[in-house]
């Protein structure tokens, strides 16, 4: 079956360095998506990504999605505190059978 | 608007017991999608309801079940407890299929089997 794989598995910075994850899949995605869950919270929607080398932005956050829409990346310039959590990329394959498949996340730790 | 209610937030159960979870999901969302999270396996799915069928499952054994109501709010059942099946239940409501939009989790339930 289809699996997301997603590196690091952690990532500890100083404030305003820039940190990057990664995500790759074993089959072509549709779309990918992004979510972002906070300690002691729930993976919260950040964005979805479907064309063919999409990149997006929002604030310091910049999504890509890979040419051949095998994988993808989020890049956050000048980390905060505010950006602790646990980052996801989630992907899906299309089709009829549309389900989205979870990478294991990258855990973000900032010291101020 | 409201966003994804889960019932209850916290829960104790002893190993043998069955427990029975609720999600009530966005206005307007058809697809309730049921998720595992652990911390060594990250985010398990359980399986998807739409409009009160099951349209797709997990790898998860018998002893996992759910349903949906025709007014979109799901419940899932755990029987017979045991000691891994302590995590947190994500329930999670979509717009589309399969969370094609995009999913909006609830706050989750806390389930701690002793």
């Amino acid at each position: 079956g289809q699996q997301v794989m997603q590196i690091p598995q952690y990532q500890h910075v100083q404030e305003g360095e820039d940190f990057t994850t990664y995500c790759n899949s074993s089959t072509t995605l549709s779309n990918i998506q992004w979510y972002k869950q906070r300690p002691g919270g729930h993976p919260v929607f950040l964005i979805q990504l479907v064309k063919s080398g999409e990149v997006k932005k929002q604030k310091r956050l910049t999504f890509q999605f890979g040419e051949a829409k095998k994988n993808s990346s989020l890049h956050i310039t000048a980390t905060q505190t505010t950006d602790v959590g646990t980052y996801f990329c989630a992907g899906c394959s299309g089709g009829s059978n549309y389900k989205l498949t979870f990478g294991k996340g990258t855990l973000l730790t900032v010291n101020p | 608007k409201a966003g994804v209610t889960q019932t209850p937030r916290y829960l104790i159960k002893t190993r043998g017991q069955q427990v029975t979870l609720s999600c009530s999901p966005i206005s307007g969302h058809r697809s309730v999608s049921w998720y595992q999270q652990t911390p060594g396996q990250g985010l398990q799915f359980l399986f998807e309801y739409f409009s009160e069928t099951q349209r797709n499952k997990g790898n998860f054994p018998g002893r996992f079940s759910g349903r949906q109501f025709s007014n979109s709010r799901s419940e899932m059942n755990v029987s017979t407890l045991e000691l891994g099946d302590s995590a947190l239940y994500l329930c999670a409501s979509s717009l589309g299929i399969g969370g094609e939009y995009g999913y909006t989790f609830g706050s989750g339930t806390r389930l701690t089997v002793v």
